[in-house]
């Protein structure tokens, strides 16, 4: 069974901050990850998708990296803004229609 | 404007009750979730639905009951609930042909008395 963890759990950087997110899972047989925000009362907003056969996918400020052997990924936020402040999720793909999720570092970006 | 709708955004229910939660998309999708989203706890995935045939049951008690009349409608029926079953409830579409994101809607908070 896929089990995905998402290391610290909280986080607290000051504005204009360069930061990483950690994400690991226990079985490399994906299909992709999924990288999401999620607001609070809100639902989950999709960042960066990185297919299996990738090793990074960027947006904008953010860059996410996937190694498929060793079971990681992070998120790499730069110049963080206060804006940035949400709880970011990570998502394994384990078919087209599983997604197995982490639960969650929560970023707070302090002006 | 996420494309994916939910109502009610709130329900409060006691543990007798009968109601549904509905979710609806106007992305043109295929695929439709259910996710259940309790304190501290990752998603799970409850249920999903593939041009209106259930192609996933994670488990899911009994009284949860889905409903996918159709593409882009997607219910899921409440009853006899218990307290532990107070949580976000989310529904999610995508374009099932494989490495598209899940779009999500923005829930239903459910409080069970």
């Amino acid at each position: 069974k896929q089990e995905v963890t998402q290391i610290p759990a909280a986080l607290s950087v000051p504005e204009g901050e360069n930061l990483v997110l950690n994400c690991s899972f226990t079985d490399s047989a994906i299909y992709n990850l999924q990288w999401f925000r999620q607001d609070p009362g809100k639902g989950l907003t999709s960042l960066l998708l990185i297919q299996s056969s990738q090793r990074e996918q960027t947006s904008g400020r953010l860059n996410a990296s996937l190694d498929k052997s060793s079971g990681r990924s992070t998120l790499y936020i730069a110049a963080s803004q206060p804006g940035d402040s949400a709880t970011y999720l990570c998502a394994v793909a384990g078919s087209a229609r599983q997604l197995t999720f982490g639960s969650g570092t929560q970023l707070t970006v302090l002006p | 404007e996420t494309g994916v709708t939910q109502t009610p955004r709130h329900l409060v229910m006691g543990m007798t009750n009968k109601k549904s939660l509905k979710c609806e998309q106007h992305l043109g999708h295929n695929a439709m979730y259910w996710y259940k989203q309790s304190a501290k706890k990752p998603l799970e995935l409850m249920f999903v639905y593939n041009f209106k045939e259930q192609t996933e049951n994670n488990s899911v008690p009994s009284r949860f009951s889905p409903e996918c009349p159709n593409s882009s409608h997607l219910f899921l029926h409440l009853h006899t609930l218990q307290p532990e079953d107070s949580a976000l409830y989310l529904c999610a579409s995508s374009q099932d042909r494989g490495n598209q994101p899940q779009h999500f809607g923005d829930g239903t908070r459910l409080s069970i008395l």
